[in-house]
């Protein structure tokens, strides 16, 4: 019962390097998720992937990639670190698109930009 | 847009005492409604839902009513543990372009002291 797996679940990085941050859910479901929390904003989206083989900007966007690698992994990637992405990042996933569907979440990556 | 008020937290109170945390919402459609808790260290878990008006969620003692008049999804619970201090999220969920939409309340941080 693994769910949503993220990795790694802490990194230290200096402004200007480079991360990939890993998901990987083993529930068979569609879609996917990448949100940040910050302290007092609850969580933001940042992109997703309504189903294998798409992926669209979400609230926040900028300064991040993503890749839906296959129906499993969606992977976040920061290609030139900025303090200001110090963050907590979750990934989720959802069966589907529909608006009663809960989503589930990994534990977290902890990311800190120096 | 959608948006989610929760109140402000923390939230401190004795074993058994009774909870109330209160959580408004503005939608433009017909939003299903979410809590989830977050444990330490943890991500989301989903808490209970309300997919349309007047269901009531319920879970591990905790519920929750959709009310449409007052736009309104307060968390409640009878008599709380030690164990259920967590931060609490209201969400509220729309399908929207092809995508599942959440937006996130800020959370409320609840301490039950024995």
């Amino acid at each position: 019962n693994a769910g949503v797996t993220q990795t790694p679940k802490f990194q230290v990085l200096k402004t200007g390097q480079s991360m990939t941050l890993q998901c990987a859910q083993d529930m068979n479901h569609n879609s996917m998720y990448w949100y940040r929390q910050d302290p007092g904003m609850g969580l933001r989206l940042i992109y997703y992937s309504a189903s294998e083989g798409t992926t669209d900007k979400g609230e926040v966007p900028n300064g991040y990639n993503v890749s839906r690698l296959n129906k499993r992994e969606f992977s976040l990637r920061l290609e030139s670190a900025a303090p200001s992405q110090t963050s907590v990042y979750f990934c989720a996933s959802s069966e589907g698109t529909g608006s009663n569907q809960p989503q589930h979440f990994g534990d977290g990556t902890r990311l800190s930009i120096l | 847009g959608d948006s989610v008020t929760q109140m402000e937290g923390p939230v401190t109170l004795s074993e058994e005492a009774f909870l109330t945390i209160n959580c408004t919402y503005t939608a433009t459609g017909y939003p299903s409604l979410f809590w989830y808790v977050q444990y330490p260290g943890e991500g989301l878990q989903l808490l209970l839902k309300a997919t349309k008006a007047d269901d009531k969620g319920s879970n591990k003692g905790f519920e929750a009513t959709y009310r449409k008049e007052t736009t309104s999804f307060h968390l409640e619970k009878g008599s709380v543990q030690v164990s259920d201090s967590a931060v609490y999220f209201c969400a509220l969920s729309e399908g929207s372009g092809g995508y599942q939409k959440v937006t996130f309340g800020t959370g409320t941080k609840l301490q039950v002291i024995p």
